[in-house]
C-alpha cells in the first residue's frame, strides 16, 4: 500500500526564504510527527500531531519555524527566514495512534545557501 | 533529559556472519524500542521493535533483546547479506512520552560480499 510521501525531495534556499515541506501520511493514521535529521545523526523530534491537534510542538528549535495539519490529513511544516544551520532532512512519520509504530517517508533534503 | 548510546559507529562483517548492534538508554520509564534501517536518500525503515513487557523478539534473521534492568538493548542479523548494508537506527519513547522517539547516532554496517 502507499506509504508516507512527502514533497519537495530536495529543496535549495536563499537564506532569508521562506520555505514549505509537504507531507501526506498513511491513510487513516491519526499521528503525524515531524524529525529534523543532520547529517551523520539520527532524527531529532520536532512536533506531533493527533488528528489536526498540534500536541506536541517542544522540539521545533525556533518560532521560524511552523506546522499545520488542518484537516488532520495532510501536514505542512514551514520554515521562515531559512538560514544555513536549517539545512538538514525534514523527516515525516506517521502512525495509528500516539504510542503506535512509526513510519517515515523519504525525507526532504533542505539546503539553505 | 532522556539519552540514547548507540555502539558501534561503524560495523563491517563478512557475508553470512552475524552483525550485533547495542544501545543504552538513561529514562528507566522507557517502554518502546524500535530498530530503523536508513538506506542511503531514503527515509527510516521500521524493521522491527519491543515493548518493556517482552525480553526478546525474533523475525526471521532479525532479533532484539531488552535488559530493563541495564537499560539496554541490542539488534542481531544472522546470516547477513549485502542487502543489509545500510545505516541503523535505535530508538526509544522518552519515560513521559508514548511517542516521543529519541534515537541513537546510528551504526554504519557494511557487509562484505
Amino acid at each position: 500500500g502507499a506509504g508516507v510521501s512527502q514533497s519537495p525531495r530536495y529543496k535549495v534556499a536563499k537564506r532569508g526564504q521562506d520555505v514549505a515541506l509537504r507531507c501526506d501520511p498513511i491513510s487513516g493514521h491519526v499521528s503525524l510527527f515531524w524529525y529534523q535529521q543532520a547529517l551523520g545523526q539520527g532524527p531529532e523530534f520536532l512536533t506531533y500531531f493527533q488528528n489536526e491537534a498540534q500536541l506536541d510542538k517542544s522540539g521545533l528549535p525556533s518560532d521560524r519555524f511552523f506546522a499545520e495539519r488542518p484537516e488532520g490529513s495532510v501536514s505542512t511544516l514551514k520554515i521562515q527566514r531559512t538560514q544555513q544551520e536549517d539545512s538538514a532532512v525534514y523527516l515525516c512519520a506517521s502512525s495509528l495512534g500516539g504510542g503506535a509504530e512509526q513510519y517515515f517517508g523519504p525525507g526532504t533534503r533542505l539546503t539553505v545557501t | 533529559g532522556e539519552n540514547v548510546e548507540q555502539h558501534p559507529s561503524t560495523l563491517s562483517v563478512q557475508e553470512g556472519d552475524s552483525a550485533v548492534i547495542k544501545c543504552t538508554y538513561s529514562d528507566s520509564a522507557s517502554n518502546y524500542f524500535p530498530w530503523y534501517k536508513q538506506e542511503l536518500g531514503k527515509g527510516p525503515q521500521l524493521i522491527i521493535d519491543i515493548r518493556s513487557n517482552v525480553g526478546e523478539k525474533k523475525d526471521q534473521r532479525i532479533a532484539v533483546t531488552l535488559n530493563k534492568t541495564a537499560k539496554h538493548f541490542s539488534l542481531h542479523i544472522t546470516e547477513t547479506q549485502p542487502e543489509d548494508s545500510a545505516v541503523y537506527f535505535c530508538a526509544a519513547t522518552r519515560g513521559d512520552s508514548s511517542y516521543k522517539l529519541i534515537f541513537g547516532s546510528g551504526t554504519r554496517l557494511l557487509v562484505r560480499p
